[in-house]
């Protein structure tokens, strides 16, 4: 059974450029987590979403983040115009949901703007 | 404000020594989870505790949750090389939702031969 895959593990983008994360959850698994990483700190929840809703939004920056999980698919973190502010490693853990809510992690993306 | 504090955030030792890593809050959590995280990897989970006073064991490694379920405690015993790396607390604060992990401060472990 593959674990959650993320791609690409290391994604380098300059200012002003768009960033596409990718993640594939665990088979059956239908709830995605999205949590940032900045250098030296703990991890920060972002976003939660079930396929096609997003159900808790509010660790998302307001402007230039979004993330979606359609019906087919993996689940997209697409941040907008970045700035060096944004360098951190982004991981997506996936779930199934209740009663057993355990979170398992993907590798992370990297992402480094320049 | 830090949800979740844990302590050492730093710990140096040698190989078999022992220790215990702390997770502490003033919040009541549903449940909670240990992770270990090596460089350049994501959190891999360790184990779940949901029961206040629950005791787990790991081979040498021990997590309990304490009674009122806010906080909790990694104890290593015998502590090898391989155990070095950032270990982290999550927390889940909602009963029966599928809901996201708060996570600790971190506390990074390096066992010396």
């Amino acid at each position: 059974n593959a674990g959650v895959m993320q791609n690409p593990r290391h994604l380098v983008r300059r200012r002003g450029q768009e960033a596409r994360l990718r993640c594939s959850p665990m088979k059956g698994h239908s709830h995605v987590y999205w949590y940032r990483q900045l250098p030296e700190e703990g991890l920060k929840f972002m976003v939660y979403l079930q396929k096609e809703n997003i159900i808790d939004e509010s660790g998302m920056p307001k402007e230039r983040f979004s993330a979606e999980f359609p019906k087919e698919g993996p689940s997209i973190l697409r941040i907008q115009q970045v700035v060096r502010g944004d360098s951190a490693a982004y991981f997506c853990a996936s779930s199934p949901g209740v009663p057993k809510n355990i979170q398992y992690f993907g590798a992370g993306t990297r992402l480094s703007v320049l | 404000t830090q949800l979740l504090e844990q302590s050492p955030q730093f710990l140096s030792i040698q190989e078999g020594e022992n220790l215990t890593v702390y997770c502490n809050s003033s919040s009541v959590f549903s449940s909670l989870q240990w992770y270990r995280q090596e460089p350049g990897e994501g959190p891999v989970l360790l184990v779940t505790v949901v029961t206040g006073g629950e005791v787990k064991k790991l081979k040498r490694l021990t997590f309990q949750f304490g009674d009122a379920r806010k906080d909790s405690s990694l104890h290593i015993t015998a502590a090898q090389p391989g155990d070095t790396g950032l270990y982290l607390c999550a927390g889940i604060l909602n009963t029966g939702t599928a809901s996201k992990l708060t996570f600790g401060t971190g506390t990074r472990l390096q066992v010396t031969l």
